[in-house]
């Protein structure tokens, strides 16, 4: 157990839906990243957030937001669903800001399924 | 720019064989180097990385990876697999950007 916590583990929803996905990191952690991980695009890195706000940015997309609330949980928001959405997404945990040496903690990850 | 290539997605291995997982890197800064390990079900765990110093680092399980700076290589080995080894394996990078760049990704089966 890593000790972050996804829910949903699986979501099942149509296209054109609204879905909030949630994130608990380590107790301690700062840094709350997200990742996608699909069948063609691999694992992609979305966004990353310290202590409530935004660090870094990857592949995400303008329909999809996140954010970190002062607890530290977060949630990724992905708006207007396509079927290319369905993934595995992935969210990890770190102490700090992610320096390069910085292990990160991954959750089990929620499985979203876009029919 | 950063990135990873994991050279076989598929790798089937008999018990007691040796691994060999392959991951080639490029950076345009020193790299700092991860295997992380997903078995069914669940999220990755890391099982070694390589930061600077010793390029022969040894991780959880028996698996070590040796950083070859000429050969651009990060290959993840362990001289005996096990049936519980079976599972998938992301090699990442991180580089010149913040946040860690992983390969594809390569199944390994254990053969019994």
């Amino acid at each position: 157990d890593s000790g972050v916590t996804q829910t949903p583990k699986h979501l099942i929803t149509a296209t054109g839906q609204r879905v909030t996905l949630r994130c608990s990191p380590r107790s301690g952690d700062l840094s709350v990243y997200w990742y996608q991980q699909s069948l063609d695009q691999g694992l992609q890195f979305l966004i990353q957030y310290y202590n409530g706000e935004e660090r870094a940015k990857g592949n995400i997309l303008e329909r999809f937001s996140a954010q970190q609330f002062p607890d530290l949980h977060s949630e990724l928001n992905l708006s207007s669903l396509e079927l290319g959405d369905s993934a595995l997404y992935f969210c990890a945990s770190s102490v700090g800001t992610g320096t390069t040496n910085e292990k990160l903690f991954f959750g089990s990850g929620t499985q979203l399924s876009v029919l | 720019a950063q990135s990873v290539t994991q050279l076989g997605s598929h790798v089937s291995v008999s018990e007691g064989a040796l691994v060999l997982l392959r991951c080639n890197y490029s950076s345009s800064v020193p790299p700092y180097l991860f295997w992380y390990v997903q078995y069914p079900n669940q999220g990755l765990q890391l099982l070694l990385k390589y930061t600077t110093g010793a390029t022969l680092v040894k991780g959880i399980n028996g698996f070590e990876a040796e950083f070859k700076k000429s050969e651009t290589s990060f290959h993840l080995t362990k001289p005996s697999a096990h049936m519980s080894d079976a599972a998938e394996y992301f090699c990442a990078v991180r580089g010149s950007a913040r946040q860690l760049t992983f390969g594809s990704g390569t199944q390994l089966t254990v053969l019994p």
